[in-house]
């Protein structure tokens, strides 16, 4: 059974930052890729960014919103996720699904519990 | 940047077929994906690659998708599903979900 556990979630002021991750279980980690999904309270889903697994080349894609501040990593060896969230804004608020992209095709296909994370002003 | 439209609601009585449609420019060139997500739970994949179902996920969630737009259906709908349902696809590299739809079973 695939398992995608967050944590590192909290409040934090306007400009910090936090690191999530995610441990993930029940399947290859080495061999997903790999997404971070966001939902700002009361509102819809937001893709952030993806990462490849090493054998496709290991590398994060960041959505525009997020790019350059948030940073997508993982080790393989902890079959561990992370987000390095920087320079964080009061819009950053929400609630933060690690995803894993096992079926292949792109295909989002579990998402974990969440974490919630709040930038205050 | 690439948009992908949801209706904001649907309704359907229990036991009839709720139709949510997912309008994006060439969007039948792209595969998209379906997620329910019920109040207060995580988001959970229901169709994937256009018309394939997880498993675990019921017969009456189907998919389609053709010109611009996608459509999930659920035929015999139950209480159960009522949800809010997200469209999403690639453009780019970049992942896209739809704004989502609040399907009501009366």
């Amino acid at each position: 059974e695939v398992q995608l556990v967050e944590s590192g979630g909290g409040l934090v002021k306007r400009g910090g930052s936090l690191r999530l991750s995610c441990a993930a279980s029940g399947f290859t980690f080495k061999n997903a890729w790999m997404s971070w999904v966001r939902q700002a309270p009361g509102k819809g889903l937001e893709w952030i960014g993806r990462i490849k697994s090493e054998a496709d080349g290991g590398t994060a894609d960041h959505a525009a919103p997020v790019k350059g501040r948030f940073i997508i990593s993982r080790d393989d060896s902890k079959t561990t996720l992370y987000l390095q969230m920087n320079s964080l804004k009061t819009e950053d608020t929400g609630v933060y699904y690690c995803s894993s992209m096992i079926v292949g095709g792109n295909t989002i296909d579990h998402l974990g519990q969440g974490t919630l994370v709040t930038v205050s002003s | 940047s690439y948009e992908l439209t949801q209706p904001l609601s649907v309704s359907v009585s229990p036991g009839q077929t709720a139709t949510i449609t997912c309008s994006g420019d060439k969007l039948g060139d792209k595969y998209v994906c379906w997620y329910q997500q019920k109040s207060g739970q995580s988001p959970v994949l229901v169709i994937y690659q256009d018309t394939k179902r997880p498993s675990g996920i019921p017969e009456r969630f189907s998919g389609s998708n053709s010109g611009n737009t996608g459509t999930l259906t659920i035929s015999g709908t139950q209480a159960m599903d009522e949800a809010d349902y997200y469209c999403q696809a690639w453009d780019s590299g970049t992942g896209v979900f739809g704004g989502g739809t609040k399907l009501t079973v009366l």
